[in-house]
């Protein structure tokens, strides 16, 4: 199935460091959704994007839509232990918008 | 909050047994998904199903079946396990209308000897 192209595919930072991930697609999507996986667990709902341009905060977090409406970005400002863990990114266009299309994550490791 | 749960975080079964793996949400929601997820490849979409008893393929249903008889629960079925189903088992659901989001279950870990 298609997938998303999410970059970078992991990252070892310091903590208090700013970190920066981003998704593209081949194709317009309508929505893009970022989530965080922790050790062992299922995905959790970080922030959903909706409109092309749309710059949303959730804490620390900031995603955007990208205006050509292929591509997103997670920013994570001043990072903490528990960052630790794998983002995904995830789109879905008009054409489908139950089958989501997935990136294959980002996975992150802070250095205390 | 959403609430996914599904009935076993860890499985070990033989190969040639028929596994269930059970998810219940209790949104209401329409949507019930299950994806299969392998280090380096990501979450793979098995089977979706929009409605009780409607059900559609995803991007790798190749020896699993699902059953969605009530809408609150969504069974993933293995007829007939296979070493290279030892994976984590992710089940999902999603409202009509909620914006895709999509809200996971803890996820179950089968393992087949």
């Amino acid at each position: 199935g298609q997938q998303l192209n999410q970059s970078p595919q992991s990252m070892f930072i310091q903590e208090g460091e700013d970190v920066s991930m981003n998704c593209t697609s081949s194709s317009i999507f309508n929505t893009w959704l970022w989530y965080k996986q922790d050790p062992g667990e299922g995905p959790v709902l970080l922030i959903a994007l909706y409109k092309a341009g749309e710059l949303t905060s959730n804490g620390r977090l900031t995603a955007q839509f990208g205006i050509t409406r292929k591509d997103s970005f997670l920013n994570i400002s001043a990072s903490i232990p528990s960052d630790v863990g794998i983002y995904f990114c995830a789109g879905s266009n008009a054409g489908n918008n139950r089958k989501l299309i997935w990136g294959l994550g980002t996975s992150l490791a802070v250095n205390p | 909050d959403v609430k996914v749960t599904q009935s076993s975080r860890y499985l070990v079964k033989r190969t040639g047994e028929k596994v269930f793996l059970e998810c219940v949400q209790d949104m209401d929601h329409e949507n019930m998904f299950w994806y299969r997820q392998d280090p380096g490849l990501g979450l793979r979409l098995i089977y979706f199903s929009y409605d009780v008893k409607m059900k559609e393929k995803g991007d790798i249903p190749e020896g699993y079946s699902v059953s969605r008889e009530k809408k609150e629960r969504f069974s993933l079925i293995l007829e007939s396990a296979s070493t290279n189903q030892t994976s984590m088992y992710l089940c999902a659901s999603m409202g009509q209308g909620s914006g895709n989001t999509i809200y996971f279950g803890e996820g179950s870990w089968l393992t087949v000897v």
